[in-house]
């Protein structure tokens, strides 16, 4: 079953705002990570959370982990249109030899 | 330190003919990940090499796909007697070691078949 579920599918914003994009998962993992991916582009690693950490910050980026909830959200402040993209969650498992599973995506559009 | 890097960027097929596609991963990396994007949809996982063995291959189609990753050189992933269903992007991405750290992916090869 897909690990990774990300919520919404899209979500459309003025320039200036907040985007808020958030990631369920089903199994408890070791690692969740955020990926961007502009159209037609390749992806670009934005952000990694450790199972025991509870949230991280990265630029105009905040990310945060309840494993209680299986959840982690993405908050990108004052939005830019640049930021236009595809944002994926993925996780992995932590055993020996695991593979990364990504979620469906949220497709993000800021308005200028 | 060169990035992941992934050739050719694109690739035109036509049905019935044999599509390679290449990886080279970061330098000192040692595990390598293929996974395929499909129009409009996210990432499929589809096989987790280390050197020289494929460690988990439960995403890959059970027929005309094959990857490798061999002791010297780029891991390639290869699709045999291609059809139009195989038009998508192919990602890799490489990692040290455990999926401890970030994996970094290549820019990715669009294949298409006509």
């Amino acid at each position: 079953s897909q690990q990774g579920e990300e919520d919404p599918q899209a979500l459309s914003i003025q320039e200036g705002e907040n985007a808020t994009m958030n990631c369920s998962y089903k199994t408890s993992i070791n690692n969740l990570q955020w990926y961007r991916q502009n159209s037609g582009r390749g992806l670009v690693h934005l952000i990694l959370i450790r199972s025991n950490e509870r949230e991280k910050h990265s630029g105009r980026l905040r990310v945060t982990l309840d494993t209680s909830k299986k959840s982690s959200s993405l908050l990108i402040t004052a939005s830019r249109a640049a930021d236009t993209a595809s944002y994926f969650c993925a996780t992995d498992r932590g055993t020996s030899y695991d593979k990364v599973i990504f979620g469906p995506g949220t497709s993000l559009s800021v308005i200028p | 330190n060169a990035g992941v890097m992934q050739n050719p960027r694109h690739l035109v097929r036509r049905r019935g003919q044999e599509a390679r596609l290449r990886c080279s991963p970061m330098k000192g990396h040692s595990h390598v990940y293929w996974y395929r994007q499909l129009p409009e949809e996210g990432l499929k996982f589809m096989v987790y090499l280390q050197k020289e063995n494929i460690i988990d291959e439960s995403g890959m189609p059970k027929e005309r796909f094959s990857a490798e990753f061999p002791k010297e050189g780029p891991s390639i992933l290869r699709i045999q007697q291609v059809v139009r269903g195989d038009s998508a992007a192919y990602f890799c991405a490489s990692s040290g070691n455990r999926l401890t750290t970030e994996a970094f992916f290549g820019q990715g090869t669009r294949l298409t078949v006509v």
